[in-house]
């Protein structure tokens, strides 16, 4: 089973709208970190924003916040007022925290296109 | 400013030869990492370091060799024995490995094999 799934493959905004993107996951553990990144067309992979299962509240990052729905597994990820510059895929990825070292598992991804 | 840097940017190689791939990190990370990145995929890991002078394979480790001789540098060869070693590579680091740790990426390297 996909450990985190991205519904996806492309989505549409118009510059200054709020979208969202998807993001479930698949976890056993009570302990785990949901991640989000941006990857440009130039590849770097950004650090977007994060959330513990434990949690309490949404995470927020300036125009980022993170949709978390423990119970439904879900972690949309949503980006206000858009700009041209969100345009990029966006991968959501987890680590679990059993015992031993856990690998960081990404999504295939969102591509995003914010158009003027 | 502390971050990840990766040379070369992009690097061209001939059937049968080995390349090394540079990653330095100036953020005092314990942890660092290698990806490898395949079009319209994910990432996968290839190998990972928790600490100087150890490290372990990851997921797609075959045909790939790395060293971690400092705390600032994680080297990946990709070697003759990578049957498809054209991808885009990233490397990582993080200051620890626990669920909370947050990692963070190079700009990456795009190996050609010509």
């Amino acid at each position: 089973a996909q450990k985190i799934t991205q519904t996806q493959p492309g989505m549409f905004v118009q510059e200054k709208e709020a979208v969202t993107l998807d993001c479930t996951y698949d976890t056993s553990d009570p302990s785990y970190g949901l991640f989000w990144y941006k990857q440009p067309s130039s590849g770097e992979m950004i650090f977007l924003i994060y959330q513990g299962s434990y949690d309490q509240q949404n995470a927020t990052e300036g125009r980022y916040s993170l949709n978390f729905q423990k119970a439904r597994k879900s972690a949309n990820l949503v980006i206000s007022a858009s700009q041209l510059g969100d345009s990029a895929m966006y991968f959501c990825a987890m680590r679990e925290a059993r015992f031993g070292f856990q690998k960081l598992v990404f999504g295939t991804g969102t591509r995003l296109l914010v158009s003027p | 400013d502390g971050g990840i840097t990766q040379s070369p940017k992009y690097l061209f190689r001939k059937e049968g030869q080995n390349v090394t791939l540079s990653c330095e990190q100036n953020l005092n990370h314990d942890a660092m990492y290698w990806y490898r990145q395949d079009p319209g995929q994910g990432l996968r890991l290839i190998y990972y370091s928790q600490i100087v002078n150890d490290f372990q394979k990851g997921d797609i480790a075959e045909g790939y060799s790395v060293s971690r001789e400092k705390k600032e540098s994680f080297p990946l060869t990709v070697t003759s024995a990578q049957k498809n070693p054209t991808a885009f590579y990233l490397c990582a680091s993080s200051s620890g490995t626990g669920f909370t740790d947050t990692q963070y990426f190079g700009p990456g390297t795009r190996l050609t094999v010509l």
